[in-house]
């Protein structure tokens, strides 16, 4: 069954480390997309990506990188986490082109002491 | 630029009532609109979905929206709500190059 997996599903982290999240799809779509989800906010779009080896810049990028390897793995890396990062990420893929449609993962919860 | 409002935060609800959820967005052009529904602890799941045609478009579980040009909204409706339906629900808006713009969401209780 075509599906959006993230990992890992829950991560406690201290400030200053390395932290990556992971995301596998198997839809074969080309975009995907990274979002980060609190209160007050909604859902904010940190990092996209249109294919393998593309990366994007989404609306609150800063203090992120993504790496798009593959078709099927889009990974979000906070290289010195912070408290402020702490929070519930999404994962999600869609088809190019205008239909838009997305589909989510389970998400990851992340803390930074 | 695009966006989505969700005017209200929380909704409380009686079983068996009937549910209205507003969306007004503001796009220039023909939108492609999005409901999606996040029970507890888990992640977005696709409602409904507005492409430009009919406006009124049936979704899972029951659930149906308008699109309305004119009032530039995209309100979800439910007849009669289950205990199930409790849940945060959110109104989205294609973004061009960057997928999706969502709405704040809306909290829905669902009482005995």
């Amino acid at each position: 069954e075509a599906a959006v997996t993230q990992s890992p599903r829950n991560k406690v982290a201290v400030t200053g480390g390395k932290v990556t999240l992971s995301c596998n799809q198997t839809n074969n779509h080309n975009n995907m997309y990274w979002y980060r989800q609190d209160t007050g906010h909604g859902l904010r779009l940190i990092h996209y990506s249109y294919g393998a080896g593309s990366t994007e810049k989404g609306d609150i990028p800063d203090g992120y990188k993504a790496s798009r390897p593959s078709q099927e793995n889009f990974s979000l890396i906070l290289e010195l986490a912070t408290p402020s990062q702490t929070s519930v990420y999404f994962c999600a893929s869609g088809d190019a082109g205008t239909t838009a449609e997305q589909f989510f993962g389970p998400g990851t919860r992340l803390t930074v002491l | 630029a695009q966006s989505v409002t969700q005017p209200d935060a929380r909704v409380t609800v009686s079983e068996g009532a009937s549910l209205q959820l507003r969306c007004k967005y503001s796009y220039f052009g023909t939108p492609y609109l999005f409901w999606y529904v996040q029970y507890p602890r888990q992640g977005l799941q696709l409602l409904l979905k507005y492409y430009p045609g009919d406006p009124v478009v049936q979704g899972v579980n029951g659930f149906e929206a308008e699109f309305s040009k004119s009032n530039s909204s995209f309100h979800l409706r439910k007849a009669s709500v289950h205990w199930s339906d409790w849940a945060v629900y959110f109104c989205a808006v294609n973004n061009y190059a960057q997928g999706l713009t969502f709405g704040l969401g809306t909290r829905v209780s669902v009482f005995p």
